[in-house]
């Protein structure tokens, strides 16, 4: 098994809903990665695990919480977002958080805030 | 991590190759060069990587100069399922990979 799946495929919420992405992985991999990409624009890394713990966080708004409840999961807890955070959320994963290691990406989230 | 240019967008012929450049001057000697594409709709995807050597693999080959400033991919036999945005990334001391504006590879029947 060479995937990651991403939980919801598409999502529609609104400013003051709360909402989850899920992300899974069962070759292993003990780094796990959140990006989200524009429209039209390159992936923006959000945040980075390495055995559960938080290794990365690219100064993102305390309204994207992420969350690794084992080494396998990666969530993505949302509230009260705005309509620019719409975007598509990547979730992606390695084998350890080195050099020289290739992420393995799921199809991502399409998530679109009204 | 360094900087890389690559060009917005470049044309091939189905089954012919398809090289794609990549400038990254500021390297530094311990950082590699990867290489992604990302198909319409899809997450991306790992394609090579490599750091001083030229590397080939099942999907392509990467040629590195010998002052590693610059790069190309080498996609032999495009067809028209490799159109897809192509992103050269240069990555530090951590696997923290952050993408550049890459190219869009149109094959062309």
């Amino acid at each position: 098994d060479t995937e990651v799946t991403q939980t919801p495929k598409h999502l529609v919420m609104g400013m003051t809903n709360k909402k989850s992405l899920k992300c899974e992985q069962h070759m292993g991999h003990r780094a796990m990665y959140w990006y989200k990409q524009k429209a039209k624009k390159p992936p923006e890394l959000m945040f980075v695990y390495s055995y559960e713990k938080l290794s990365i966080n690219e100064s993102v708004p305390s309204r994207f919480s992420p969350e690794c409840p084992n080494s396998s999961l990666l969530n993505l807890h949302l509230h009260a977002l705005q309509p620019e955070d719409s975007a598509l959320y990547l979730c992606a994963s390695s084998h350890r958080l080195v050099e020289n290691e290739k992420l393995f990406f799921g199809s991502g989230t399409q998530l679109s805030v009204l | 991590d360094a900087k890389t240019t690559q060009p917005p967008s470049m044309d091939c012929a189905e089954g012919r190759a398809a090289n794609l450049p990549c400038n990254h001057s500021t390297i530094s000697g311990n950082e590699y060069v990867y290489w992604y594409r990302q198909i319409h709709s899809q997450g991306p995807q790992y394609i090579i990587h490599g750091l001083k050597n030229n590397e080939t693999n099942e999907m392509a080959s990467l040629i590195i100069t010998e002052d590693r400033k610059s790069s190309t991919l080498i996609r032999p036999h495009a067809t028209l399922r490799d159109t897809a945005v192509y992103y050269c990334i240069a990555g530090g001391a951590t696997n923290k990979l952050i993408f550049g504006t890459g190219t869009l590879l149109a094959v062309q029947p």
